[in-house]
């Protein structure tokens, strides 16, 4: 069975401008979650969803960060503009009864 | 504040010496407790979960246990293999979020 797939694995970016991260979820999950993973720290929870509608998002930054989950499947997760603290892994998690699943992440550097 | 606590922090052992890691929780409607995996550089793989105290859960070389305060990871004999971040979270039995509290993690060495 395929797991969560993320991408890019590996992002770049100058402060101030913008970068898109993007996850699949596992065929037929239809929750899904997106953490930040800061270095020597546990995942946060930034954004849940259910099928295509926001859950939760009471912990995402919403004057720099977005997220969207169309048609209930995929997600992109938006930082506009990025500062130096939004250098972290963005991890992307979809759920099976009580258990969730994680992708590889996106280790995002902002210079 | 619910709280997640994982000691040691970081814990370096000798091949086929046993050990513990920590995790205590402060949390108010303990729903499930998980332990996960993380190697570096990927995203954390699910070991075990358990949702009363007295539970207790195995995979080869790794028992996890559950009290009403805290969770134990043994490690018996444990192989260079097993060196990785184990994370502990929990989730509460308020609300239908379902949502993962993470402790900061046990990065674990086991030397050759």
């Amino acid at each position: 069975e395929a797991g969560v797939a993320q991408s890019p694995r590996y992002k770049i970016i100058e402060k101030r401008q913008s970068v898109a991260f993007w996850c699949n979820p596992i065929s037929g999950h239809a929750t899904l979650y997106w953490y930040q993973q800061i270095l020597g720290q546990g995942p946060k929870l930034l954004i849940q969803f259910q099928n295509n509608g926001v859950v939760d998002d009471s912990q995402l930054p919403k004057d720099r960060f977005s997220a969207e989950r169309l048609k209930g499947v995929d997600s992109t997760l938006k930082i506009q503009p990025a500062k130096l603290e939004d250098s972290a892994v963005y991890l992307c998690a979809s759920r099976w009864t009580d258990t969730q699943y994680f992708g590889p992440g996106t280790r995002l550097t902002v210079l | 504040e619910d709280q997640v606590t994982q000691s040691p922090e970081a814990l370096r052992l000798q091949e086929g010496e046993s050990s513990s890691l920590n995790c205590s929780y402060t949390v108010s409607g303990l729903r499930g407790l998980f332990w996960y995996r993380q190697d570096p550089g990927k995203g954390p793989e699910f070991l075990f979960t358990l949702y009363s105290a007295g539970e207790e859960k195995e995979k080869e070389r790794l028992k996890a246990t559950l009290t009403k305060k805290e969770s134990f990871l043994h490690i018996t004999a444990p192989k260079p293999e097993d060196s990785a971040t184990y994370l502990c979270a929990v989730t509460f039995s308020s609300g239908s979020a379902r949502q993962l509290t993470f402790g900061s993690g046990t990065q674990l060495t086991v030397l050759p």
